[in-house]
């Protein structure tokens, strides 16, 4: 069975540029979530979707993080515009449901340099 | 809010010898306990799940213990080997079934 994909795996941006992260969950999986894990930090939930509903966007910076899951499948997060302090590696993670039962299988992660 | 602490930041053993993680946790009303290996540029890999009801799991060299009522976890790790060396995250499931994950312990084994 294949993992959870993301691409690109390192981007170097400077400040005030815009960025994209690239995640395909694992086939059937309904829930999909992006975290941001600071270095030297545990990561930290930024979305929840269902499906291609929003479950949760609580901790996502709206006025300039977005994120979309069209059809359900692949979903796409974006940066507009980024500062400094969005360095910073995106977790993108899927579970079967978004159950308190289920376990999430996490992709290999997107490493953020923002200059 | 829900805080998870794990102690010590950094660990450094030789090998063969066992290790100790410690993971706590401030509100005991959990629904379960997961604990994640992460290795440098790569995601997390989970290594062991306990639910709210259980005690312990255990798998291979790997075993979780889980005291609800004290807000601690604690993963040992049995006969160390240079290949488990990495960073180890807990990270507990909340009444919103959101993960919330300590900062890790980043574990190095001696050869």
């Amino acid at each position: 069975e294949a993992g959870v994909a993301q691409s690109p795996r390192y981007k170097i941006i400077e400040k005030r540029q815009s960025v994209a992260f690239w995640c395909n969950p694992i086939s059937g999986h309904a829930t999909l979530y992006w975290y941001q894990q600071i270095l030297g930090q545990g990561p930290k939930l930024l979305i929840q979707f269902q499906n291609n509903g929003v479950v949760d966007d609580s901790q996502l910076p709206k006025d300039r993080f977005s994120a979309e899951r069209l059809k359900g499948v692949d979903s796409t997060l974006k940066i507009q515009p980024a500062k400094l302090e969005d360095s910073a590696v995106y977790l993108c993670a899927s579970s079967s449901t978004g159950g308190k039962w289920n376990e999430q299988f996490f992709g290999p992660g997107t490493r953020l340099t923002v200059l | 809010k829900q805080e998870v602490t794990q102690i010590p930041a950094a660990l450094s053993v030789p090998e063969g010898e066992n290790l100790v993680l410690n993971c706590s946790f401030t509100d005991s009303a959990i629904y379960n306990l997961q604990w994640f290996r992460q290795d440098p540029g790569k995601g997390l890999t989970s290594l062991l799940l306990i639910q709210s009801s259980q005690r312990e799991q255990t798998s291979g060299r790997l075993n979780a213990s889980l005291d609800k009522s004290s807000g601690r976890s604690t993963l040992y790790i049995a006969a160390s080997q240079p290949g488990d060396s990495a960073t180890y995250l807990c990270a507990v499931r909340l009444g919103d079934y959101k993960l919330s994950f300590g900062a890790g312990t980043t574990v190095t084994v001696r050869a």
